[in-house]
């Protein structure tokens, strides 16, 4: 089946450095997948962070950026300097392009840290 | 931003009764979802609902599962009986349904907790 595999948490680092957050998928079932990375902050609903629909492109949002490469099957989240404000658990999922309405397939959540 | 609110935030329930989680999506999507998070676990997917009828459902979601919609309000996840492993937090998440990569917005979750 389809499946997300990502940086397994909790993930620490200090203001001003920089991040990765790994994510890898396999999409079986999926003949054109969509990536998406999500975001939850405390005490809040899972949010949209940035989506990415076509092979080889970067989607970037709030200074996160994640490139979809479909030859290593890979969507890593990256930030140049993380904030205090970027403390929060990141989820990165696979969907359907040609499906409208088809579920999504979450990786395990990623906590983040950000140290003042 | 468009909210999907979720009520209660938080629900108690015995075993071998009903409960009923509701859900009020953004008001113009067309297509709702569940999806289940046991602490610890990854965020699962159980159904999908469009135009009053279930479009696919996970092996979670078992036959004491319902779901609907009467009358455009809210999106309801009925479980008749409960049973102790559907302690989990659920979220529910609509989309509008016409893209080509659609962007669901959830709720914050109904921590549900059977004893």
């Amino acid at each position: 089946g389809d499946s997300v595999t990502q940086t397994e948490g909790p993930v620490t680092v200090s203001e001003s450095e920089s991040l990765i957050i790994n994510c890898t998928y396999s999409a079986t079932s999926i003949a054109y997948p969509n990536l998406f990375w999500y975001v939850r902050y405390p005490g809040e609903g899972l949010q949209l962070l940035l989506k990415v629909i076509t092979a080889g492109q970067k989607g970037s949002s709030r200074g996160f950026e994640a490139t979809y490469n479909k030859e290593t099957t890979s969507f890593h989240l990256q930030k140049a300097s993380v904030q205090e404000s970027d403390s929060a658990v990141y989820y990165c999922a696979l969907g359907d392009r040609n499906n409208a309405g088809a579920k999504l397939t979450f990786g395990g959540g990623t906590r983040l840290t950000v140290r003042p | 931003g468009p909210k999907v609110l979720q009520i209660p935030s938080h629900q108690i329930i015995d075993m071998g009764q009903m409960v009923t989680l509701n859900c009020d999506p953004v008001s113009n999507h067309l297509y709702f979802y569940w999806y289940k998070q046991i602490l610890g676990q990854q965020m699962e997917f159980l159904v999908n609902f469009y135009n009053g009828k279930v479009m696919e459902k996970s092996k979670l979601f078992k036959d004491q599962f319902s779901v609907e919609r009467p009358d455009g309000s809210y999106f309801t996840l009925k479980i008749q009986p409960t049973a102790l492993e559907d302690s989990a937090v659920y979220f529910c998440a609509s989309s509008w349904g016409l893209g080509r990569a659609e962007t669901l917005y959830f709720g914050s979750g109904t921590r549900l907790t059977v004893l």
